[in-house]
């Protein structure tokens, strides 16, 4: 029954140390959202995908990337892991990024950097 | 910026009480999205209700109900006799009708439920 799936869901990475998080979706949506989220704090969008148009957030660094290889799979690189990037991180899936559209949620992947 | 005020950071109440999460929001466009979303400590946002602009019906799903007053910008959200497993942080969003970033989730900071027993 999941519809959007995060892999893993706990990731622990050194400082510096490049790391992918993973996040796949069973739903079929054109458009895939990476999000940031500290605690206690809304998330916050880092970038989208319409298909495989990217769309990044003007405050987004450079240290984040992301790919995404085909409609059901989108990946989240952290080139250099800061102390900074310690957070969860929620992908979301959403059939459209205008409109009403509802977006879905994965259950995150709570990274640590050590 | 356009935002969404959530101006509750906690509340705690004891089981079967019923409680009221409130969500001020601001927006230039005539056409726009609102949602409520429960995030319990497992990490997931869970889906719960989405208003159009031009719907001022009041929802009700069992214990859940909405109360959309555009005259007020306010959509917020009551829950009838809370139980322990309404415990979870609760967020108001919104969200433009077009493309770009107007078409993004505007999240309010959220609101912590506790439910005691």
């Amino acid at each position: 029954d999941a519809m959007v799936i995060q892999n893993p869901r706990y990731q622990v990475t050194q400082f510096g140390k490049p790391v992918t998080l993973s996040c796949s979706q069973t739903l079929n949506h054109n458009v895939m959202y990476w999000y940031q989220q500290k605690s206690s704090q809304a998330p916050k969008l880092l970038f989208h995908y319409y298909d495989k148009d990217f769309n990044n957030e003007a405050d987004t660094p450079d240290n984040f990337q992301s790919r995404r290889p085909n409609t059901s799979f989108c990946f989240l690189d952290i080139r250099s892991p800061g102390l900074g990037d310690a957070a969860m991180y929620l992908c979301a899936t959403s059939r459209d990024s205008q409109g009403g559209y509802e977006q879905y949620f994965g259950p995150g992947t709570r990274l640590t950097v050590t | 910026a356009q935002k969404v005020t959530q101006a509750q950071t906690e509340i705690s109440v004891v089981e079967k009480e019923d409680v009221t999460l409130d969500c001020v929001y601001e927006t230039r466009d005539t056409t726009y999205y609102l949602f409520w979303y429960k995030q319990p400590p497992s990490g997931e946002l869970v889906f719960l209700i989405r208003r159009n602009s031009f719907d001022e019906q009041n929802e009700i799903s069992g214990r859940y109900s909405w109360n959309f007053q555009k005259s007020t910008s306010s959509f917020n959200f009551t829950i009838t006799a809370s139980q322990v497993v309404d415990s979870a942080v609760y967020f108001c969003a919104r969200r433009g009708s077009y493309g770009g970033s107007q078409g993004n989730l505007i999240f309010g900071k959220g609101t912590k439920l506790s439910v005691k027993p």
